[in-house]
């Protein structure tokens, strides 16, 4: 069974542009959340996204936000790229918002650097 | 708010000597307590869970413990390739149906050999 993938492995911009990244779930998970992980720091909680929604957000400013597709695949997308949002930023996916399984299982994360 | 401390933040063992990585948390309520293993770069990769005080689970070397305030993950004659960053998190009752996860900074692991 394929895991988690997000694409692409690493990505360079400069301070203002926008950042678009990708996540594709395990087959048959409808959930996906994303994380920062920031170098020194702990994995941050950033987004929720259920069958097409975003359920809920972390303590991060609105310039970060995504959407889910109808396969539940989802995008990231960071607006106004500052130097800080250069971190590694993981997708895991869930089987079921209401059932009882609750591990999140993760991809191998985009690294994502602002110059 | 939910808070999870790990330490050591950093253990240097030799092969063959075993150790334990702490996990104590803050939570109002817990739903389950999760151990990770992060190689350099990589995506955690998911360890245990754990539900309820007093319950054990095993895999290979390593033995995760939980009790109302802590998890414990033992590392029994570890070798070099269980070198890596183990990673704790909580998932709490007040999460509802989101279930996100609440993080620790992480305990990083050498195995000399």
């Amino acid at each position: 069974e394929a895991g988690v993938t997000q694409s692409p492995t690493h990505l360079i911009k400069t301070r203002g542009q926008q950042a678009t990244l990708r996540c594709s779930p395990i087959s048959g998970h409808t959930s996906v959340y994303w994380y920062q992980q920031a170098l020194g720091l702990g994995l941050q909680f950033l987004l929720w996204y259920d069958e097409g929604e975003e359920r809920n957000r972390g303590n991060f400013p609105p310039r970060f936000s995504g959407r889910q597709f109808p396969n539940y695949s989802s995008e990231l997308n960071v607006n106004a790229l500052e130097l800080e949002d250069s971190a590694l930023y993981l997708c895991a996916s869930r089987h079921h918002r209401s059932g009882s399984y609750n591990e999140q299982f993760f991809g191998p994360g985009t690294r994502l650097t602002v110059l | 708010e939910d808070q999870v401390t790990q330490s050591p933040e950093a253990l240097r063992l030799q092969e063959g000597e075993s150790s334990s990585l702490n996990c104590s948390y803050t939570v109002s309520g817990l739903r389950g307590l999760f151990w990770y293993r992060q190689d350099p770069g990589k995506g955690p990769e998911f360890l245990f869970t754990l539900y309820s005080a007093g319950e054990e689970k095993e895999k290979e070397r390593l033995k995760a413990t939980l009790t109302k305030k802590e998890s414990f993950l033992h590392i029994t004659a570890p070798k070099p390739e269980d070198s890596a960053t183990y990673l704790c998190a909580v998932q709490s009752l007040s999460s509802g149906s989101a279930r996100q996860l609440t993080f620790g900074s992480g305990t990083q692991l050498t195995v000399l050999p």
